[in-house]
């Protein structure tokens, strides 16, 4: 099983602020990087697929980066909204396609 | 609208029966999946099928079986073999290719008592 690492478990931000967590997968064998958010009572929803190196994708106030060959992607949130409250997912993708998940990072988003 | 149904979304079972947890899906897409979520953990992968009558073992399949007859279904058997059958339970598929994501069902919630 890959082992991938999501920082932090959880966090709590202020409505208005920007935050940003990471995810740490083995550099080997990488063909995609995949980013999920997960609400509460419905189903995992795909935020991006990242592939290149350097890659920087961007959905409304929500971007993300990658680093392929140390095996990182960080996500950012811009000016935290109430909506933004979910668990968000990072999961590499294998050259076996076989997509190996993180355990998330839950964002509450305080009014 | 095209999506994923899985049911029932809550299950209970005694233990050692076997019990099959549906999935389907009117996508068209090729690939389905089954993953199994435990509290604290990463969604982990049970079987996956990339094609009609064809299915691959996932990271943890013991105790698990699972058909593709049809593109539309990909059942999931919990059998008595499993020892932690009580799980979250998500099915998802996709479009074959590297930038195309999962589109997931809502889940099923398996409790053995």
């Amino acid at each position: 099983i890959l082992n991938v690492e999501q920082s932090p478990q959880s966090l709590h931000v202020q409505e208005g602020d920007s935050t940003n967590f990471t995810c740490s997968f083995p550099s080997s064998n990488f063909y995609a990087l995949h980013w999920y958010r997960w609400e509460t009572a419905k189903s995992p929803e795909a935020l991006f697929v990242m592939t290149l190196n350097g890659d920087e994708k961007k959905k409304g106030r929500i971007s993300a980066t990658l680093n392929t060959k140390e095996g990182y992607s960080y996500l950012y949130i811009k000016g935290s909204q109430p909506e933004d409250s979910a668990t968000y997912l990072c999961a590499p993708l294998t050259n076996d396609y076989k997509l190996s998940f993180g355990a998330g990072t839950t964002v509450t988003v305080r009014a | 609208d095209g999506g994923i149904t899985q049911s029932p979304k809550y299950l209970f079972r005694k233990e050692g029966q076997n019990v099959t947890l549906s999935c389907e899906q009117n996508l068209n897409h090729d690939a389905m999946y089954w993953y199994r979520q435990d509290p604290g953990q990463g969604l982990r992968l049970i079987y996956y099928s990339q094609i009609v009558n064809d299915f691959q073992k996932g990271d943890i399949a013991e105790g698990y079986s699972v058909s593709r007859e049809k593109k539309e279904s990909f059942p999931l058997t919990v059998t008595s073999a499993q020892k932690n059958p009580t799980a979250f339970y998500l099915c998802a598929s996709r479009v074959q290719g590297a930038t195309n994501g999962y589109t997931f069902g809502s889940g099923t919630r398996l409790t053995v008592v």
